[in-house]
């Protein structure tokens, strides 16, 4: 079947880094969002891949492996204020010729400490 | 910068109720959509639609109807709230294309008691 599949939560230390994890199934991949969702507010848009490797957008980081089903996102330099839900979504073009409709995770919440 | 806007932001209704909800987007997006965010769940597409008059199920269908009367106006009727569809609300909207980045609005917080 398909899904998409991250931890509940995560804890990480301001000044360092964290890594949000992401594995996801569907046969009709077509690219994979992140969205960071601070509490009482909408998903805001962080990064799109669909090439296998790393992609480097200075605070957040983006790596695809499509082979492995599985992404990560990575904040560098942590902030307290980067305390938020991950949310990872998978795009599968099954669903349309432009493939837009979005498989959510559950989401990942960051929280930063001192 | 893209605008999506819900009505009402929050809304508290009875077993049995009727429900709309309201979403307007002012960037002439072609695509708009309805998730409900529950705890555990995530976000789940309850319906989207790629342009006026146009309508397509998404994963969590059932006891929803969706309308788009125009590019800007997307509405999702719940004609029989069960407490079951107690949830967050978003809409969302989308230019189209893979790749695009997904808008949403705030969302609506509806209780159905």
């Amino acid at each position: 079947g398909q899904g998409v599949e991250q931890p509940a939560k995560l804890m990480s230390v301001e000044g360092t880094f964290a890594r949000v994890n992401c594995t996801y199934s569907t046969s009709g991949f077509n690219g994979l969002s992140w969205y960071q969702q601070r509490e009482g507010q909408a998903p805001v848009f962080l990064s799109y891949v669909v090439l296998d490797g790393l992609k480097d957008s200075g605070h957040f980081s983006t790596f695809l492996s499509r082979s492995n089903g599985y992404s990560y996102l990575l904040l560098t330099e942590l902030q307290i204020k980067d305390s938020a839900s991950y949310l990872c979504a998978v795009r599968d073009r099954r669903y349309g010729s432009s493939g837009n409709k979005l498989i959510f995770g559950i989401g990942t919440l960051l929280s930063v400490k001192p | 910068e893209a605008a999506v806007t819900q009505s009402p932001r929050n809304k508290v209704t009875v077993t049995g109720g009727n429900v709309t909800l309201s979403c307007r987007q002012t960037n002439s997006h072609n695509y708009m959509y309805w998730y409900r965010q529950d705890t555990g769940h995530g976000l789940r597409l309850i319906h989207y639609s790629y342009g006026a008059g146009n309508l397509q199920i998404g994963d969590v269908p059932d006891g929803y109807k969706a309308t788009r009367t125009t590019q800007e106006d997307f509405f999702l009727l719940l004609e029989l709230a069960s407490p079951s569809q107690t949830s967050l609300y978003f809409c969302a909207s989308s230019p189209g294309g893979a790749g695009t980045e997904v808008f949403f609005g705030k969302g609506t917080r509806l209780t159905v008691v």
